[in-house]
């Protein structure tokens, strides 16, 4: 039973306008969460993350919205660059346990 | 920035051989945590340790052990390699067991053949 879920394994948007990643979680334990980038080869890069008790952190161009109700939250980078080309991988842990559970991740391919 | 080296980062190994990766966390970082990818899929929590001792454990075979020395730095050893065992292997470490996000390090890509 995977807790985290990414539904889109790839998303492709124009230069300049925005990209919208979405994951979804199962675990009502969760309390912190965090988006990493990751180019092949390379290890996952840390973006941004979020707290359960807030619904929105902002770092730049990048945001990611909290919505507890639904179990759901999403990256939003605006403008898209052509180098924000990556998987980006969701990933989730709780206060009592620090293993982060990952989602499957979604390749954003960002157009020039 | 420094960041979390691991070695080596590519190893080949044959089926019952063994392993050892070693990870070096950021410094002043107390915490790793080892994760495993196997191709096409997400990264799997093995296991983590905090000053020195095991935090948690998850999905990490019995033929597998680590531990975290007194300069922080951690090993993972594999023992009775197997074909599925063939995956990419993170290491990430934080500033405190308490400290949520985790930097990871480049990986180790082990193929048993």
């Amino acid at each position: 039973d995977q807790q985290v879920k990414q539904n889109s394994p790839s998303l492709s948007v124009q230069e300049g306008r925005i990209s919208i990643l979405n994951c979804d979680y199962t675990n009502s334990m969760f309390d912190y969460f965090l988006w990493y980038k990751k180019y092949p080869a390379e290890g996952p890069t840390f973006l941004i993350s979020i707290s359960s008790i807030k619904d929105k952190n902002e770092d730049g161009r990048f945001t990611v919205f909290l919505n507890k109700s639904a179990k759901h939250l999403s990256l939003h980078i605006v403008p898209s660059q052509p180098g924000d080309s990556a998987v980006y991988f969701c990933a989730a842990g709780s206060g009592s346990a620090r293993q982060l559970t990952f989602g499957s991740g979604t390749q954003l391919t960002v157009l020039p | 920035a420094a960041g979390v080296i691991q070695s080596p980062r590519h190893l080949i190994k044959e089926k019952r051989e063994t392993a050892t990766l070693k990870c070096y966390p950021i410094p002043r970082h107390d915490t790793v945590y080892w994760y495993q990818q196997g191709p096409g899929q997400d990264p799997q929590f093995l296991i983590s340790f905090y000053e020195k001792m095991q935090s948690d454990k998850g999905s990490i075979p019995d033929r597998f052990s680590a531990q975290q020395f007194s300069d922080y730095h951690s090993e993972l050893n594999m023992s009775s390699l197997e074909l599925g065992d063939s995956a990419l292997y993170f290491c990430a470490s934080s500033q405190t067991v308490y400290q949520e996000t985790q930097y990871f390090g480049p990986g180790t890509r082990l193929l048993v053949l």
